[in-house]
């Protein structure tokens, strides 16, 4: 089993939507977790990074964690078709000085005019 | 920016022939990391380095090497390419005061034939 699960997708919605990813794991001493947004023969990129459980917005994009339930989600508000990317969830234990991340397998989101 | 760089950006090479890829940055940054991107296994830990000449092992590293001699550029050597090592290659650096969040270079794709 993987430490970090993520639906592959595809995940298609119509422009507008609301669109929730989302990573399950199973190592509780994870304690920084992050999303990023991969497009299309690119490097990966950083959206957002939270520490420990609760909320977390920028603009349209709200990321949440869970840490009773090992769950994290990434909400798209008002999702355009310049999202159409792949979302990685990655997660480190914060408490190593190597700073090692595991990552998801990555979710493929399209967004439809 | 964190100005990171991968040389070659695609390269095509034969089983058995050594093969090294370079990743360059401008900004000191003690911590930098090679992965690797195959389709269902999303981004795996090659190796990693913590200062010049300090190195370690990540999750796949049979099969690679790696060597810094100077801050700004870490080596990853296939010392004999395998079709297995078909993928795309990504080298990370860690930023700092940002918890464990890494920054990526724009990645290097590699057929080994």
């Amino acid at each position: 089993q993987k430490e970090v699960e993520q639906d592959p997708g595809p995940l298609s919605v119509p422009e507008g939507a609301i669109v929730s990813l989302n990573c399950t794991y199973s190592n509780s001493a994870f304690q920084y977790f992050m999303w990023y947004r991969q497009y299309s023969r690119k490097g990966p990129e950083l959206l957002m990074y939270t520490y420990s459980s609760g909320n977390k917005e920028d603009g349209r994009f709200t990321a949440q964690v869970d840490k009773s339930s090992k769950y994290i989600s990434l909400f798209i508000r008002d999702s355009q078709p310049s999202d159409s990317a792949t979302y990685l969830c990655a997660m480190s234990h914060g408490s190593s000085n190597t700073g090692k991340l595991i990552f998801g397998q990555g979710t493929t989101l399209q967004v439809k005019p | 920016d964190a100005g990171i760089t991968q040389s070659p950006r695609h390269k095509v090479t034969e089983t058995g022939t050594p093969v090294t890829l370079r990743c360059h940055q401008t900004e000191n940054h003690r911590y930098m990391y090679w992965y690797r991107q195959d389709p269902g296994h999303g981004l795996r830990l090659i190796h990693y380095s913590y200062g010049v000449k300090d190195t370690d092992k990540g999750e796949v590293s049979d099969g690679y090497s790696v060597s810094r001699s100077k801050t700004e550029d870490f080596l990853l050597t296939l010392e004999s390419a395998t079709s297995s090592q078909t993928s795309v290659y990504f080298c990370a650096i860690r930023l700092a005061g940002m918890a464990d969040t890494q920054y990526f270079g724009p990645g290097t794709r590699l057929t080994v034939l």
